[in-house]
């Protein structure tokens, strides 16, 4: 158990709806990193939120957006969604910013779009 | 952007063979990262890389970064059945706050 919670653990929906992915970190850790796992690409990193502020975005979509609350935990929102949006969806938590910090990753929400 | 290659994408071996997994890049690597996710479960962190030519081990594995710090290794002597899933290493990029993970070696051993 990393001790990163992640809810729900599964999520099935429509084309066209929106969803919303929660992650609570770790005791203790500032930043949380959200990235995406799909059978063709793999883990790819979509945004990293450091004390409630946004710190690094990789390929995450127009469609999606996130937000660290002040007592740190984060969600993921996702919006019209397209069946090419399901995958596994991690939340990860470190303590620092930095990316050379050990990233401690929760179970996951899969999200399947019919 | 950075892109971290892994080699083999999947590897079969029978229990007590030795496995190895590499991860390359085209330019320098900052920290590389080594993660382990068992089918069904999330990527567990393993072990990181920083200086050039280091060695790590723990146990069984044994992590090397390249010279060149453009290339990292995993090796797994004697497999076991609980060394099953999927090996990623990770670059943890210079300035950058993410880590760019390669795709993957995903390992199974037959008992």
């Amino acid at each position: 158990d990393s001790g990163v919670t992640q809810t729900p653990k599964h999520l099935i929906t429509a084309t066209g709806q929106r969803v919303t992915l929660r992650c609570s970190p770790r005791s203790g850790d500032l930043s949380v990193y959200w990235y995406q796992q799909s059978l063709d690409q793999g883990l790819q990193f979509l945004i990293q939120y450091y004390n409630g502020e946004e710190r690094a975005k990789g390929n995450i979509l127009e469609r999606f957006s996130a937000q660290q609350f002040p007592d740190l935990h984060s969600e993921l929102n996702l919006s019209s969604l397209e069946l090419g949006d399901s995958a596994l969806y991690f939340c990860a938590s470190s303590y620092w910013a930095s990316g050379r910090d050990t990233q401690y990753f929760g179970p996951g929400t899969r999200l399947t779009v019919l | 952007g950075q892109q971290v290659m892994q080699i083999p994408q999947y590897q079969h071996v029978q229990e007590g063979e030795d496995f190895t997994t590499y991860c390359n890049s085209s330019t320098t690597l900052s920290n590389i990262q080594w993660y382990k996710q068992r089918p069904g479960g999330h990527p567990v962190f393993l072990i990181q890389l920083v200086k050039s030519g280091e060695v790590k081990k723990q146990k069984r594995l044994t992590f090397q970064f390249g010279e060149a710090k453009k290339n990292s290794s995993l090796h797994i002597t004697a497999t076991q059945t609980t060394d099953v899933g999927t090996y990623f290493c990770a670059d943890s990029g210079g300035s950058n706050y993410k880590l760019t993970f390669g795709k993957g070696t995903l390992l199974t051993v037959n008992p």
